[in-house]
């Protein structure tokens, strides 16, 4: 039982270069969330699923697209990076509303 | 605004000692109050999670307590180890929230252990 894992766990990019983060749960979680870790801030909410085939926006959705296309898998992709999206991104799930489990994280450098 | 506040920043004890780190909040209604263990380099680990009309509860070591007429919680830490060096983290669900979509993070406690 993996819980959540994260791919890749590193990434370098350059400005304007896009990629996709991957997040994949085996604890048939409804909800899934995209979170990014700042210095000096709290985490904040990029998108979430609460089901396959659905997404929605939190609170910093700007210059991400996500998909669900499987219950057990939430994607994130960044098309066309910026510096300012150099961060930690953290994907979680949860059954409910309640408890979130976290993966170990994606730590993301734009030039 | 909704807020949540962390004190105090950061903390150094000695292995074996007891701590306390204080959360104080504004969000009204509020449905539940987490209190989250976050490692360097790796993701938040759920420590409890506190319903409104709950004062305490326990996970081992680490014991909350919520005061929803004052909006402080704290979480005690009893007999330290080297492994509890994080960062501990207070998360106001807000009522009616839905999905924890809206989660209020705080910006958590950074406490080292030293032998």
């Amino acid at each position: 039982n993996a819980g959540v894992t994260q791919t890749p766990k590193f990434r370098v990019l350059k400005t304007g270069q896009s990629m996709t983060l991957l997040c994949a749960q085996d604890m048939n979680h409804e909800y899934m969330y995209w979170y990014r870790q700042d210095p000096g801030m709290g985490l904040r909410l990029i998108h979430y699923s609460v089901g396959e085939g659905t997404t929605a926006k939190g609170e910093v959705p700007d210059g991400y697209n996500v998909s669900r296309l499987k219950k057990q898998n939430f994607l994130l992709g960044l098309e066309s990076a910026a510096p300012s999206q150099t961060s930690v991104y953290f994907c979680a799930s949860s059954r409910g509303v309640g408890e979130q489990f976290f993966g170990p994280g994606t730590r993301l450098t734009v030039l | 605004k909704n807020q949540v506040e962390q004190s105090p920043q950061s903390l150094i004890i000695l292995e074996g000692k007891n701590c306390t780190l204080q959360c104080n909040y504004t969000v009204s209604p509020f449905s539940n109050l987490r209190w989250y263990k976050q490692d360097t380099g790796r993701g938040p680990v759920s420590l409890t999670i506190m319903t409104f009309s709950e004062n305490t509860k326990s996970n081992g070591r680490y014991t909350a307590t919520l005061d929803a007429d004052t909006k402080q919680s704290s979480l005690h830490i009893t007999a330290s180890q080297l492994s509890d060096s994080a960062s501990y983290i207070c998360v106001v669900s807000p009522y009616n929230a839905g999905n924890n979509r809206k989660l209020i993070w705080g910006l958590g406690t950074s406490l080292a252990v030293n032998p």
